[in-house]
């Protein structure tokens, strides 16, 4: 248990689908990340939210959007998608500025667009 | 952009063996981290580094931080079954938010 959970675990969608994955981080962080992992890749980081403010955005296509409506709680809408969007979606939190940052990922949710 | 270049890829060990793995990088950094994932989860930080030359245990895992700040190397002594998964080096200079990760070494243990 790292102190980061994320709902659903796996979900399946058509690619006209909407949905959303949640990441609550019960640290006290106050920075937030969602990535990407798909296989035989590296991590890749999507979006990073410092205090509630996007400040990273990496190139992540608009079907993807974000939203952080407090530093407890992050989500990420999905509309649209494509079957090579099927990937494990991990969350992660850190606490900036302490001098012994470390980012913390939740179990990720296992996604699947047919 | 900077990467990690993490060997090896893969790993067959048999259970008791002794396992070691490394990440190197042409870029400095600050703080080098090792995180384990197992499948179908997220990665589980094992060790943290925070400082060049520093060399710290976690049960059977010792990691170090290199004294040039552009390597690390994880060492797992009398590996065990639940060993089994991949391994990620992982690092960054400021900021966690500047987080680089490694390629990943998969680690397979036979008995």
């Amino acid at each position: 248990e790292t102190g980061v959970t994320q709902t659903p675990r796996h979900l399946v969608m058509g690619m006209t689908n909407k949905k959303s994955l949640k990441c609550e981080q019960h640290l006290g962080h106050n920075a937030m990340y969602w990535y990407k992992q798909s296989a035989k890749k590296p991590l890749e980081l999507m979006f990073v939210y410092n205090f509630k403010e996007q400040t990273e955005n990496n190139s992540v296509p608009s079907r993807f959007s974000p939203e952080c409506p407090n530093s407890s709680h992050l989500f990420l809408h999905l509309h649209t998608l494509q079957p090579e969007d099927s990937a494990l979606y991990l969350c992660a939190s850190s606490q900036e500025g302490q001098g012994t940052d470390t980012q913390y990922f939740g179990p990720g949710t296992r996604l699947t667009v047919l | 952009g900077q990467q990690l270049n993490q060997s090896p890829q893969s790993m067959f060990i048999q259970e008791g063996e002794d396992v070691s793995m490394n990440c190197t990088s042409s870029s400095i950094f600050n703080t080098w981290l090792w995180y384990k994932q197992d499948p179908g989860e997220g990665p589980v930080l094992l060790i943290a580094l925070y400082k060049a030359g520093e060399l710290t245990s976690n049960g059977r895992l010792t990691a170090q931080f290199g004294i040039t700040r552009k390597d690390s190397f994880l060492n797992i002594s009398a590996s065990i079954p639940s060993d089994v998964g991949i391994y990620f080096c992982a690092a960054f200079t400021g900021t966690a938010s500047k987080l680089t990760f490694g390629t990943g070494t998969r680690l397979q243990v036979t008995l």
